[in-house]
């Protein structure tokens, strides 16, 4: 089976700099995958990392290691809005994901 | 484009009922997905349907069912309800085909509540 761990809360300022981290247990996987959830709201696809390496898409970044079986999310000049729940997820198969236990983000001003 | 759209977006039930969401995937995409949230298990896939063929389940019991139609809308059912299926079931389409990258855009969700 997979087991995605990542923190349960972070919080930053606005500006700031911010890694969300997501640590996994799984037999194998095709890509992890990032999604971001306000509250009350439907996930949304932030990244996606099919190699190991980092992704950049504007104010994130998204990196994978598969050999230390770890990746993170980078959120760079953090905003209010950026506010949320971040998810980690794997791709076991055709078309589904296995999320991780998620990381509510805090911003304050 | 249109979304993703989901109905109903709230309903409750009582134990012992059945219940039926529907989700109406965006034009093109032939994949449609389900997933189960909660506090306390968080996102949990259900079932993945492609051109009405399911092509993956997840840990549900088999009171959770769902198909696909020829125009890629999608219905789950939840029979004999239990307090714990309260949650928000969130369905998501994608435009499908092999693996690898697959991004997801989900719908608003419906939100269940069983009394």
């Amino acid at each position: 089976g997979q087991s995605l761990e990542q923190p349960s809360e972070v919080t930053a300022v606005e500006g700031a700099i911010v890694q969300i981290n997501c640590t996994y247990q799984t037999s194998g996987f095709y890509g992890l995958s990032w999604y971001q959830q306000h509250d009350g709201g439907a996930p949304t696809f932030l990244s996606y990392n099919a190699l190991d390496g980092l992704e950049e898409t504007g104010r994130f970044s998204s990196f994978l290691s598969r050999s230390d079986s770890y990746g993170y999310l980078l959120l760079q000049e953090l905003q209010m809005k950026d506010s949320a729940s971040y998810f980690c997820a794997v791709t076991p198969g055709f078309q589904k994901l296995v999320f991780g236990t998620g990381t509510r983000l805090l911003v304050s001003p | 484009k249109a979304g993703v759209t989901q109905t109903p977006r709230y309903l409750i039930k009582t134990r012992g009922q059945q219940v039926t969401l529907s989700c109406s995937p965006i034009s093109g995409h032939r994949s449609v997905s389900w997933y189960q949230q909660t506090p306390g298990q968080g996102l949990q896939f259900l079932f993945e349907y492609f051109s009405e063929t399911q092509r993956n389940k997840g840990n549900f019991p088999g009171r959770f069912s769902g198909r696909q139609f020829s125009n890629s809308r999608s219905e789950m059912n939840v029979s004999t309800l239990e307090l714990g299926d309260s949650a928000l079931y969130l369905c998501a389409s994608s435009v499908g085909g092999g693996t690898g990258a697959n991004v997801l855009t989900f719908g608003a969700g419906s939100r269940l509540t069983v009394l």
